[in-house]
This record gives structure tokens, sequence and C-alpha cells, in this order.
């Protein structure tokens, strides 16, 4: 069965500095991947996704993961944090069109 | 465009009362789905809707009975409630299983 692997509940950047999200799944073929984000007292938005092509995926707000098929992994990363990008970040794969399986999830704060 | 919309926002029921979650899409999606969320759990699913007319068990079914009333609307029923079900509920739709899924904004649900 797939899964997913969020390593880091909780992760805490200063403002300006490198984001890094790791996400690791276990399928044994290429998946559908997917990063979430959940601001407080809202529902998920999706942030970017890799279905095929391109490995290197760019997705809103600055954010882009990049699909490792040999480390399966899809970590998500911006070069610079901004205040606003605290929130709770979710990995998601699916595959064979199959029901999407969603990480425990990583809270992101940012300081100041 | 609305997108997905869930109602009630909020509800506080008492153990063994029965309630309906309702949520309802304007995207023409085949499928819909319900989770929960719970803290450090990610968001395991409860039922979900392949296409109109068929409704599957996820990971977490127990306790819950859904309705695809028809390609919009997809409800979530608790016959009686119970303190485990204290929980925030998400409906989301998507085109196909394993495509992006559109959230809505969730429902906080506390069992006394």
């Amino acid at each position: 069965a797939q899964s997913v692997t969020q390593l880091g509940s909780h992760v805490s950047v200063s403002e300006g500095a490198l984001v890094l999200l790791r996400c690791n799944y276990s399928s044994s073929v290429p998946p559908y991947l997917f990063w979430y984000v959940q601001y407080p007292n809202q529902g998920l938005q999706l942030l970017l996704k890799y279905t095929t092509g391109a490995t290197l995926v760019k997705g809103i707000n600055g954010f882009e993961a990049e699909f490792k098929k040999s480390e399966t992994s899809f970590h998500l990363t911006k070069p610079s944090a901004h205040m606003s990008d605290a929130a709770e970040y979710f990995c998601a794969v699916s595959y064979n069109n199959n029901d999407m399986r969603f990480g425990a999830g990583t809270r992101l704060t940012v300081k100041p | 465009n609305a997108g997905v919309t869930q109602t009630p926002k909020f509800q506080v029921l008492k153990t063994g009362q029965s309630m309906t979650l309702q949520c309802a899409q304007d995207m023409n999606h085949n499928s819909m789905y319900w989770y929960r969320q719970d803290p450090g759990m990610g968001l395991r699913l409860i039922y979900y809707s392949a296409s109109e007319g068929t409704t599957d068990k996820g990971e977490v079914p127990n306790g819950y009975n859904v309705s695809r009333l028809n390609k919009r609307e997809f409800s979530l029923r608790l016959e009686s409630a119970a303190p485990s079900q204290t929980s925030v509920y998400f409906c989301a739709s998507s085109e196909a299983q394993g495509h992006t899924q559109y959230f809505g904004p969730g429902t906080r649900l506390t069992v006394l």
C-alpha cells in the first residue's frame, strides 16, 4: 500500500531563510505527487503537483518541489521564507487513479 | 464560483445524538470525499464516492454513513455521535480519483 512520510512535524525558519519540507513516499510505480497548504481555520489549497514530465515543479507563492524517483522523495522548497508562509503543509500521493494518501503534515513557523 | 461548500461550520453534539454534514460542489466533478483531520494524524479518508451512484469505505468508516445525493452533493451522517468523533471534517471533490482534490472550508465538530 502506498504511504507518505513527512519528516519533521514542526519546522521553524527565520524570515528570508531557505524553507525545506521533506516528503518521502512508498510506491512500486511512479505516483502522482502533491503539496497542499492549510492556513489556520481553512481548508487545504493546492500548492503544486507532479504528474509526468519535468521533475522540477513550480507552484504558487514561490514554492517548488523536485520529484526524485531514485530517492522516492518530493521535497518542497522556497529560497526565502516570508511571514505569510506560516501554515501547515501536507504532502500527498496517488497512483493508478486510486485514492490520495496524505502525510501527517508539517507545521512551518517563520520567525521575524 | 463557490467551489466546495460545507454546512454547518461549527457543531456541538451530545453523545448519542445524530447529525448530517452537508457538502456540495459546483465544478461538475465526478469524485467526492469526506476526511477527518485530527492533530498529528493528517487527513484520514472516511468515505468516498468515485462517481454518482457509488460510495466506498475509506480508512476510518466506522460510525459514519454517506449518501451521494446527486453529482453535486455528498452528505456524511453520524447516527450516534461519540466523543471520539470530535474532529474537523473536510469535504473534497476531484474530476476523478487520483486527480487534484479541491477542499471545502471544513466543519468543526465537538461531541460532549
